[in-house]
């Protein structure tokens, strides 16, 4: 099983903001600036949409942002949209694993 | 256009092997850090391996550790997977990534199924 723990799912109306968690520990997250986030639209590859905890890569909406605060980490979505509904995942480096980790994975479902 | 394109899967016995390709074009593969993340059918995602640029430092997650082992060939814009002594539980969908830093993976592959059953 993953060392990153996220919530199975989240849900909210078009226009509301959610937010996703990612809770690790001291090996990971608490010690590690390089916490991203990836987007997964069904049937496709994983897109990259933070990077380095807050971090949004050229053509990410600022609808997307990321944070940290001790062995947490979490991504907020403002102005659900429609497709936004996807699967979302964390990664993060493990210094006990000497490994990089993802995620459970969190999918986001717009009502 | 960034392209990264994965071959080489498909259907293999338990203990057998197989060796994916990923060729890449559209970016400067040989200053690259590149990754392969696997997928699991209705599972989340599995970092698997990556490599330096030159090749010279190559990291496995400990679960394929002795069994996989990532390549590269700059001359050719190719990274490989080399899986012997396979399993069920390998049974994945395989991306190459490029990693553009510390494990941030911007460009990905659309995959390539990997099936171990007997």
């Amino acid at each position: 099983q993953s060392v990153l723990t996220q919530p199975p799912s989240v849900s909210g109306a078009p226009g509301q903001r959610v937010t996703i968690s990612c809770t690790g520990s001291s090996s990971n997250i608490g010690t590690s600036s390089y916490v991203h986030w990836y987007q997964q639209l069904p049937g496709t590859a994983p897109k990259l949409l933070i990077f380095d905890i807050n971090n949004r890569p050229s053509g990410v909406p600022d609808r997307f942002s990321g944070s940290k605060s001790a062995t947490s980490a979490s991504l907020a979505i403002t102005g659900l949209q429609a497709e936004d509904e996807a699967d979302y995942y964390c990664q993060s480096h493990d210094s006990s694993l000497n490994s990089y980790v993802f995620g459970t994975g969190t999918k986001v479902t717009v009502l | 256009e960034v392209l990264l394109v994965e071959s080489g899967g498909g259907l293999v016995q338990p203990g057998g092997s197989l060796r994916l390709s990923c060729e890449a074009s559209g970016f400067t593969f040989s200053t690259s850090w590149m990754s392969w993340v696997r997928q699991a059918p209705g599972k989340g995602l599995e970092w698997v391996a990556n490599i330096k640029e030159d090749g010279t430092v190559k990291n496995h997650v400990d679960s394929v550790k002795g069994r996989f082992t990532i390549s590269r060939d700059n001359t050719r814009s190719s990274l490989f997977l080399q899986m012997n002594s396979l399993r069920a539980d390998d049974t994945a969908v395989y991306y190459c990534a490029r990693d553009r830093s510390w494990g941030a993976t911007d460009y990905w592959g659309q995959g390539t199924l990997v099936t171990v059953s007997s």
